[in-house]
Parts: C-alpha cells; sequence; structure tokens
C-alpha cells in the first residue's frame, strides 16, 4: 500500500518570501510519479508540479520548484516570491507509473500574510 | 473550454434519500472518475471509467454506484444516502487510463449534505 504524508497541518509565510511544503512517502514501487495540488478556496483542484521518479533532476515550474529525495522518500515544495494568489490548501499526491489512483496526503494549509 | 463540468454544486439530502451527481467533459478524454473529499483529508477514489462503457471500484466504492452514459458523461448515485456521505465529491478526467504522466482535470466540486 501507498501511504502520503504531510506533517504540516497548517504554514503561514509573509509575501515575497520563501516557504518550503514537506511531504513524505511510502512505496515499494520503483518508477512511480509525485504531484503537488492546490486547492484554493474555490475549491478548484489545480495541478501545481509533477515529478516523475525516476529522473534525478528535481520539477520547476516558474516559482515553484521540488526537492526530490527518492532514498528518503521526500517531495517537498517549495514556493519562491510567494503571492497572494498562493494562499490555497495544498496536496502532496503518489501515482504508480502504471495507474492513475491518486494517494493523497492530508494537506498543508498556506497562508501569505501581505 | 468547459474542462469538466459538475452538477449540482451544492445539495441537502435528508438520510435515506437517493441524488445522483453529474459530470461532464468537452475535452474527448476517455477516462473519468469519481473522487470525495472529507475534511482535513486528501481526495479518495470511489469509482473510475478507463474507457466508454467500463466502470471499476476505486478506494471507497460502498454505498455509491456510477454510469458511464457516454464518453463525455459519468454519473455518481446515492441509492439511500447516509450521513456519513456528507463530502465534497470531485469528478476528473483525462485522456486515457494507465498513463500516470497524463494529467488529471478536475471539475469545481459537489458539496453534499446529509442530514
Amino acid at each position: 500500500a501507498q501511504t502520503v504524508t504531510q506533517s504540516q497541518p497548517e504554514m503561514s509565510v509573509q509575501e515575497a518570501e520563501t516557504v518550503t511544503l514537506s511531504c513524505t512517502y511510502d512505496t515499494s514501487e520503483n518508477n512511480y510519479y509525485l504531484f503537488w495540488y492546490k486547492q484554493p478556496p474555490s475549491r478548484q483542484m489545480i495541478l501545481v508540479i509533477r515529478q516523475e521518479a525516476y529522473k534525478q533532476q528535481n520539477a520547476t515550474e516558474n516559482r515553484f520548484s521540488v526537492n526530490f529525495q527518492k532514498a528518503a522518500k521526500s517531495f517537498s515544495l517549495k514556493i519562491s516570491d510567494s503571492q497572494l494568489g498562493d494562499t490555497a490548501m495544498y496536496f502532496c499526491a503518489f501515482m504508480k507509473h502504471a495507474g492513475n489512483q491518486f494517494y493523497f496526503g492530508t494537506g498543508t494549509s498556506l497562508t501569505v500574510i501581505p | 473550454n468547459a474542462g469538466v463540468t459538475q452538477t449540482p454544486k451544492f445539495q441537502v439530502l435528508k438520510t435515506g434519500q437517493s441524488m445522483t451527481l453529474q459530470c461532464a467533459q468537452d475535452m474527448n478524454h476517455n477516462s473519468m472518475y469519481w473522487y470525495r473529499q472529507d475534511p482535513g483529508m486528501g481526495l479518495r477514489l470511489i469509482y473510475y471509467s478507463a474507457s466508454e462503457g467500463t466502470t471499476d471500484k476505486g478506494e471507497v466504492p460502498n454505498g455509491y454506484n456510477v454510469s458511464r452514459l457516454n464518453k463525455r458523461e459519468f454519473s455518481l448515485r446515492l441509492e439511500s444516502a447516509a450521513p456519513s456521505q456528507t463530502s465534497v465529491y470531485f469528478c476528473a478526467s483525462s485522456p486515457d487510463w494507465g498513463l500516470a504522466e497524463e494529467t488529471q482535470y478536475f471539475g469545481p466540486g459537489t458539496r453534499l449534505l446529509v442530514l
């Protein structure tokens, strides 16, 4: 079975600062994908960034980057130059390479303070 | 391009009532999914349809039925609602099943309250 753990229920950051959200996971799979999803108050689930486990290079998307440590089964999200629109719940998720079922963490509520 | 749409946005039911949640996508995707999100938790898969004409159980299927009406539409039915089914329900779609590199696109959610 796959489990995803987000140990930070709530975090806050000053606007324009950098914040890192933590995620660890447990799996016996060797090939898989990891995701960060953003859920703003509108409740829409929005894909932020995706990492393929067989790629050593960390994924980046503009102000969002990940620190993927496969051996440690860690997948943290760094948000640089935080903006008010980044205020949302952030979910870390796991998916097997051959499959479409997500395994989600419990989420981290991020508040960006003006 | 509307993406994934869900109706209704919000619904209140009494215990034992039935209802159907509707989902439609206009991206010509083969695969569709129903999730539920309970307070303080991530989404959990209820049912999915890998392609038109097929449906399969996910992680938490008890108390639900689904119908893949056509390629565009995938409905979720609660035959006899229970308070434990109070949740936010998300529909999603993806181009194909079994390809994790393909993104799932989520609808805006349906908030269901069972009294």
